[in-house]
Order: structure tokens, then sequence, then C-alpha cells
């Protein structure tokens, strides 16, 4: 089965620095990949997803690559702000069928004002 | 307008009861899921029902059951309770469109804000 590789498992950054959130997956049939934030208390929300024929998706502040060759995808955050402080999830999963989604353990981010 | 709405938020329970957790999505979804979160955040899903039907069963104990009486519905039923079995367990949506009669995209998940399961 996929697994998600995650890292690292906790970030603090200055507010106004850059985040950058690594991850890696095994199952090269895997085509989709989305991130969600979770704050706490709250269920995770998708905030972006990038799918294996597109290399960089970007969405404001936020940005996701995909080296399909590697086996690996970013999450990047510009100018962070304390509301981006929260856990963010990777995930992959093969669109193609039943959707299992496999998350990675999570990042908590922490921007400190 | 709680798109996906889980009762109830919190629970305490004994070591040995019996406990069911409801989910309701008014998205229009016609799949859903239980998952599993542990102390570490760790998010691993548990069951996903497409139509009323079992499509994803994860290595699961029998304690656990769902039941999805409708397509907008998904409770899970947990006998025996013990310790492990504390976390928070969130329910979610998505919507799965069809091409050609083949699945083409699962979709975004939505989750519903969990619930707290303590097993003392």
């Amino acid at each position: 089965g996929e697994n998600v590789e995650q890292h690292p498992s906790t970030l603090s950054v200055q507010e106004g620095d850059s985040a950058v959130i690594k991850c890696t997956y095994s199952d090269s049939a895997s085509n989709y990949f989305p991130w969600y934030k979770q704050e706490l208390g709250k269920g995770p929300q998708l905030i972006i997803d990038i799918r294996s024929n597109v290399g960089e998706k970007k969405d404001q502040r936020i940005a996701v690559t995909l080296n399909k060759t590697a086996k690996h995808f970013s999450l990047h955050i510009t100018e962070t702000q304390p509301e981006d402080s929260a856990v963010y999830f990777c995930a992959a999963s093969y669109s193609g069928g039943y959707q299992k989604v496999t998350f990675g353990i999570g990042t908590k981010l922490q921007v400190i004002p | 307008d709680t798109a996906v709405s889980q009762t109830p938020k919190y629970l305490v329970t004994q070591m040995g009861n019996d406990k069911s957790i409801k989910c309701e999505q008014n998205l229009g979804h016609d799949t859903m899921y239980w998952y599993k979160q542990d102390s570490k955040k760790f998010l691993k899903i548990m069951f996903s029902y497409n139509n009323k039907e079992l499509i994803i069963n994860e290595t699961v104990p029998n304690r656990f059951s769902p039941k999805s009486p409708d397509k907008a519905h998904l409770n899970l039923h947990i006998n025996s309770l013990e310790l492990g079995d504390s976390a928070v367990y969130f329910c979610a949506s998505s919507q799965l469109t069809f091409r050609d009669r083949v699945i083409a995209n699962t979709g975004e998940l939505f989750f519903g804000e969990g619930s707290r399961l303590t097993v003392l």
C-alpha cells in the first residue's frame, strides 16, 4: 500500500518568513496529492491540491510542487501570518478508484508574531 | 449551516461500554468515511461507504461497526470499548465523479469537526 512520509514534524517561523513542508510517497500509481490544514479543535480542510500531470500550482501565498520522478511533493507558504499556525497534512491517493487517501504524519507550523 | 456534522463532540466513557457516534452530511455527496486521529495527530482511514455500500474496510477490530442508513448518514458503533480506542474520530464525505462509467475523480474530502472519545 501507499506510504507517505512528511517532514518536519514541527516548524517555527517568524511572521513574514516562508515555510516549506516536504513529503514523499511510495506508490507510483498515486496521482492526486492534496494538502489539508487542521486548526485546533477542527477537522482538516483542503487548502490546495495537485495532480500528477502538473508540476506546480499556486494559490495566493501557498504553492505546491510535485516531482513525480522522485516521488516527492512540497508545500510552500510565503509571507506567513499568525493565522497560518496549524497542523498541515500532505496526502496521496489514486483518483481512478475508490478514494483511499493516505496521510502524512502532519507538520505543526507555528508562526511567531 | 454545517456541511458535515457529527455528534457527540465529546464522549467520555468507561472501558467495556458500547457507544455510537453519528454523522450527517448535507452536501449531497455519495461517499462517506470514518477516520481515526490518534494522540500524535496521525490520520488513518477506517471505513468508507459509497451510496450505502461498504467500499473500504481497513484492518479495524470487529468491535467497530459502521452503518449507513442512507447516503447522507454514516454512523459508527463501538462495542466493548478499550483504552486504546481513545482518539478523535472524524467523519468525512466526498463526491465521486464518473467518466464513461469509470471513477474519474474522487475529489476533496470534507471533514466534520471530530468526536473526541476518551475511554477510562
